[in-house]
This record gives structure tokens, sequence and C-alpha cells, in this order.
């Protein structure tokens, strides 16, 4: 699986939007991103995933450059309960769930 | 719909002694995998079980074994506890489409050996 890197910490304010950088230079054509991002030492919490095109769901936009070397994640209205580590993984689903995750980003969200 | 449970959520144990883990995934997941966490080496891969088969080992010791059963549930077993092994363990599940799967974690087991 493709090697990510992500900044160590970022910070926003509150209801302003996060915009998570990944760099995935050397991902493959079979290779999806994945974000999760984890509170506290809590489990970490799904929050999105694609391959190519640019997705959004509930909680988040994923978007993809087109020679899909890097990914950004964005929560369009931080609050301060998004204050977590954030990960960007890349994976080859059809070889099972194996998801290495480097440090990811602390964002902090200021009131 | 249940998210993926995991027992125990805390436990002690002394150093020598084994330790299982148990894991349910969420209902009609087949794949199930675990990582362990700790603040010196982070998120780290351990095996993944998919149709009672192990899939995926990551590079942990022998003492770290694990086992899927007929629906889908897992344990993990750690034997010849070492102090280095208190950790959060975490058990993650999906559908295994092999295309795209949503991967889903539990709140994890908290193992400290003393």
């Amino acid at each position: 699986d493709a090697k990510t890197t992500q900044p160590p910490s970022m910070d926003c304010a509150e209801g302003r939007a996060a915009n998570l950088p990944c760099n995935h230079s050397t991902i493959s054509g079979n290779e999806y991103v994945y974000w999760y991002r984890q509170i506290h030492s809590q489990g970490p919490q799904y929050i999105i995933h694609g391959l190519k095109n640019n997705e959004t769901n509930e909680m988040a936009s994923l978007i993809i450059t087109e020679d899909r070397k890097s990914s950004t994640l964005i929560l369009p209205h931080a609050t301060l309960r998004d204050t977590a580590v954030y990960y960007c993984i890349a994976l080859i689903q059809s070889s099972g769930d194996k998801l290495t995750f480097g440090t990811g980003t602390r964002l902090a969200v200021r009131p | 719909k249940a998210g993926v449970t995991q027992t125990p959520r805390y436990l002690i144990k002394t150093r020598g002694q084994q330790v299982t883990l148990s894991c349910s995934p969420i209902s009609g997941h087949r794949s199930v995998s675990w990582y362990q966490q700790t603040p010196g080496q982070g998120l780290q891969f351990l095996f993944e079980y998919f149709s009672e088969t192990q899939r995926n080992k990551g590079n942990f010791p022998g003492r770290f074994s694990g086992r899927q059963f007929s629906n889908s549930r897992s344990e993990m077993n750690v034997s010849t506890l070492e102090l280095g092994d208190s950790a959060l363990y975490l058990c993650a599940s999906s559908l295994d489409t092999g295309h795209g799967n949503t991967i889903y974690f539990g709140e994890g087991s908290w193992l400290t050996v003393v």
C-alpha cells in the first residue's frame, strides 16, 4: 500500500472549514484513500473513502486530485467536537482489510 | 444496527499470564481485523480473518494469535504477557466486497500488564 504523508498538526476556528491535506504520490490505480479520526484514544471513527472521484457524505467531503497523488479532507463547518487526530490511509482492498496507519494530523478547533 | 462490539473494555493482567479478547463484528460482516495501539508505536495491524482463515498478518511475535468462528466473531489471544503488551487493542470489521469496503472499528479493549 502507498505511503501517505500528512502535516503533524493544524488548527482552525470553530465554524470555519477545516481542510486537511494528504500526500500519496506513489498511490496505485486500485488503491482507495480512506480517512479516519480518533478522539481521546477511542476507536477510530470512519469518515469517508474514495478511489478517483470526489466524495461527500454527512460528515465531510473528500477531494482527490486528478493525478490521484494527493487528497484533501474537508470538514465544512468545524466544531469543537471535531478536535481529533485524523488519519489518511491508502488501501488496496482486494488484498484484504489491512489498514496502515501513520502518525496522522492533530486538528485543534479553536473557539 | 449494532456496531463492532469488543469485550472486555478494560482488564489488568500480570506478566506471564495470558489474555483473550473478544470481538463481535457488525451483523453480516465477514472480515475481522485486529490492531494494537500504544503511545510509542501508534496503531499497528496485528492480523485479519475472513471466513475463519487468517488472510493477513502483521509483524508481531507468535505470542499474539487469533481465530475467527463460523459466525464471524473473533478472538485474539496474547500468551506470556509482557509489560510492553499494555495497549489499546482494536477490532474492525467490514463486508469485504473487495471494492471500497467501509471498515468500522470498535471502541477497543484496554489491557494493562503489571
